[in-house]
């Protein structure tokens, strides 16, 4: 299967600041997931980003496909950002998930 | 509209009983799947399915099995529960193409 590393595995930051989430997978895939899992076990798909930028409010993704890789941004972090934040790829029918961010935001 | 429902939310199992884990979707997805999520090993696919009648295997299926009749349901079986199927398990339907996945909330499974 495709490999996926998550990097940081963890972060804690200070309500305000931003960071960056990185995703490298090992393979060419044709769908590319970011989810958050909150502190309460749900997991919400946050982009849909096979390729490309998008936004949606405080949070941003990028996809590189060619060089196998996307990043997630989270500008003015809020304590409702805590909780683990997941990459998923896919080729085929198959989603492969990295080990995931945890993500701490301190007030 | 409930989105994906999963019961039970947690169950106790003794070493080799038998159960069903219940999820139901009311998107009319046709891709349905289970995971497994385990301490440090992020989430792991055990079965999927594409549309009623067809199921394929993930990357554990060992000591699970799964059936599609409907499109809205996907049940999970564990016909001989094992300690090691400790874990929490997660229900997820989407368009296919995996686009609008959508999650349950999650049975936490424990055997003893």
């Amino acid at each position: 299967g495709i490999q996926v590393e998550q990097s940081p595995p963890d972060l804690i930051l200070q309500e305000g600041a931003n960071s960056t989430l990185r995703c490298n997978f090992s393979d060419s895939v044709n769908n590319l997931q970011w989810f958050h899992q909150n502190p309460w076990g749900q997991l919400i798909n946050l982009f849909y980003i096979p390729s490309g930028t998008k936004q949606n409010g405080r949070l941003s993704a990028t996809t590189v496909a060619t060089e196998r890789y996307s990043l997630l941004y989270i500008s003015s972090s809020q304590t409702t950002d805590s909780g683990v934040y997941f990459c998923a790829v896919a080729t085929g029918n198959q989603f492969y998930f990295g080990t995931g961010t945890s993500l701490t935001v301190i007030p | 509209n409930a989105g994906v429902t999963q019961t039970p939310k947690f169950q106790v199992l003794k070493t080799g009983q038998s159960m069903t884990l219940q999820c139901a979707q009311d998107m009319n997805h046709e891709y349905m799947s289970w995971y497994r999520q385990d301490p440090g090993m992020g989430l792991r696919l055990i079965h999927y399915s594409v549309g009623a009648g067809i199921t394929d295997q993930g990357e554990v299926p060992n000591g699970y099995n799964v059936s599609r009749s409907t499109t809205e349901d996907f049940p999970l079986r564990l016909l001989s529960a094992a300690p090691s199927q400790t874990s929490v398990y997660f229900c997820a339907s989407g368009q296919m193409g995996m686009y609008g996945y959508t999650f349950g909330s999650g049975t936490r499974l424990t055997v003893v």
